[in-house]
């Protein structure tokens, strides 16, 4: 398996539940970052944990970071049928090399009306 | 404040042929990433240039794959003698100088590349 993995692969939740990712990674990083893409579309940052944080919050994402455990969970609540995408956890390493990233291979969200 | 331009979006190449894609950073951006990404796969990291020095291209094929940042104008990823395997999304991102970790990336739109 690869560094950054997200699961489920694919997930498919009503309008105004709540949907959950996780990311397992086996280095150790400096950040974890998340990321939404559409179909054929570019990859759009929606947030960035850093290894020492703990949790962050953005508007209705909701990020953990475990270390210890190597995961990662990204929390949507009141989903919306906009939301439906794939969404990509990414880890920046501790080494040098800038910013690059290691992806995961991606959880597909279906948010039916 | 235009984001990372990516062109063209859309290119199709007869096996043999020369593929050029271009990546325009965002302004103030001196740090260009190129990644790959197959059909129903993540983002695969290819290369890492500031201007005018490749950083770190651990992830480009050792063949007939090549990245520049001139000192003026765009990046350029260069796949020459392409192959059906070739067909895939590429993706350039930016970052600002400094390059630190934890300094957000920002992606273009991509460029789809297939290999009839």
């Amino acid at each position: 398996s690869q560094q950054g993995e997200e699961d489920p692969q694919a997930l498919s939740i009503q309008e105004g539940e709540n949907a959950t990712m996780n990311c397992s990674y086996k280095t150790s990083i400096n950040n974890l970052q998340w990321y939404r893409q559409n179909s054929g579309r570019g990859l759009v940052h929606l947030i960035l944990i850093r290894s020492n944080e703990r949790e962050k919050h953005s508007g209705r994402l909701r990020v953990t970071l475990d270390t210890s455990k190597k995961s990662s969970s990204l929390l949507i609540t009141a989903s919306r049928a906009a939301d439906t995408a794939s969404y990509f956890c990414a880890t920046g390493g501790l080494t040098g090399g800038g910013n690059k990233l290691t992806f995961g291979t991606g959880t597909q969200l279906k948010v039916e009306l | 404040n235009a984001g990372v331009m990516q062109n063209p979006r859309h290119l199709v190449r007869r096996r043999g042929q020369e593929a050029r894609l271009r990546c325009s950073p965002m302004k103030g951006h001196s740090h260009v990433y190129w990644y790959r990404q197959l059909p129903e796969e993540g983002l695969k990291f290819m290369v890492y240039l500031q201007k005018e020095n490749i950083i770190d291209e651990s992830g480009m094929p050792k063949e007939r794959f090549s990245a520049e940042f001139p000192k003026e104008g765009p990046s350029i990823l260069r796949i020459q003698q392409v192959v059906r395997g070739d067909s895939a999304a590429y993706f350039c991102a930016s970052s600002p100088p400094g390059g630190s970790s934890g300094n957000t990336i920002y992606f273009g739109e991509g460029s789809w590349l297939t290999v009839v």
